[in-house]
């Protein structure tokens, strides 16, 4: 059974920084693209990033390139999302999925909460 | 970056058909645009219906069907139930660079 298991959401004051991660079990990690998607309260779903299988390729939304990153260690079946200098809007559930540009997208996490406030 | 858009809100009756659309800012929304649609109820995370414009999941309904439809990617639902009423976004790739619509929110009334 594939489980996808989000940590990391806090409270973060803007200009701060976060890591989010992704704990995956019942598939192959390294044979899928992974994504991160959000959803600010009460508003729609964000696509945020995207990392290939082997974590050569990376792709990023407009609103948050240049300030996130994504990365994967496929050695721990773990995917990363590292927050720099959020913003008030960034606030959002971040939810992990599994696939993406060249992968099938099927699962999905349940979502790690971030808050951005002074 | 491209605008992708859904309609805000549409009704069906019980045993009823509908269909969704996805449009792109860019031009028509084909099969290289890798076409998906999810369903979200409140408090729950999405579910992924259909992939790659016609595809389906597993534990997806076969009520559910995509399509292209004059240049739009178009879920359809036949004989809908009271558990289908939810929000459905589609998702749209631009080369790598995924964009979502901004969701239907689907009553079944």
């Amino acid at each position: 059974e594939v489980q996808l298991v989000e940590s990391g959401g806090d409270l973060v004051q803007p200009g701060g920084s976060l890591r989010l991660s992704c704990a995956a079990s019942g598939f192959t990690f390294g044979g899928s693209s992974m994504s991160w998607v959000r959803q600010a309260p009460g508003k729609g779903l964000e696509w945020v990033s995207t990392v290939s299988d082997t974590g050569r390729d990376t792709y990023y939304a407009d609103s948050v390139k240049g300030r996130f990153s994504i990365s994967r260690d496929n050695s721990k079946n773990t995917l990363y999302l590292q927050l720099n200098s959020p913003r008030v809007e960034d606030t959002a559930r971040y939810y992990c999925m599994k696939g993406g540009w060249g992968s099938i997208c099927d699962h999905w996490g349940q979502g790690t909460l971030v808050a951005v406030s002074s | 970056q491209a605008v992708v858009t859904q309609e805000p809100s549409l009704t069906v009756s019980p045993g009823g058909t509908v269909t969704l659309t996805c449009d792109s800012s860019t031009g028509a929304v084909t099969s290289g645009h890798y076409p998906y649609w999810f369903q979200q109820k409140p408090g729950q995370a999405p579910r992924t219906l259909i992939y790659d414009t016609i595809n389906k999941h597993s534990w997806t309904p076969a009520r559910f069907s995509g399509s292209l439809l004059g240049g739009k990617a178009a879920l359809t639902l036949s004989g809908a139930q009271p558990e289908d009423e939810a929000e459905y976004y589609c998702l749209v790739f631009y080369s790598g660079t995924g964009v979502f619509g901004g969701g239907t929110k689907l009553t079944v009334l």
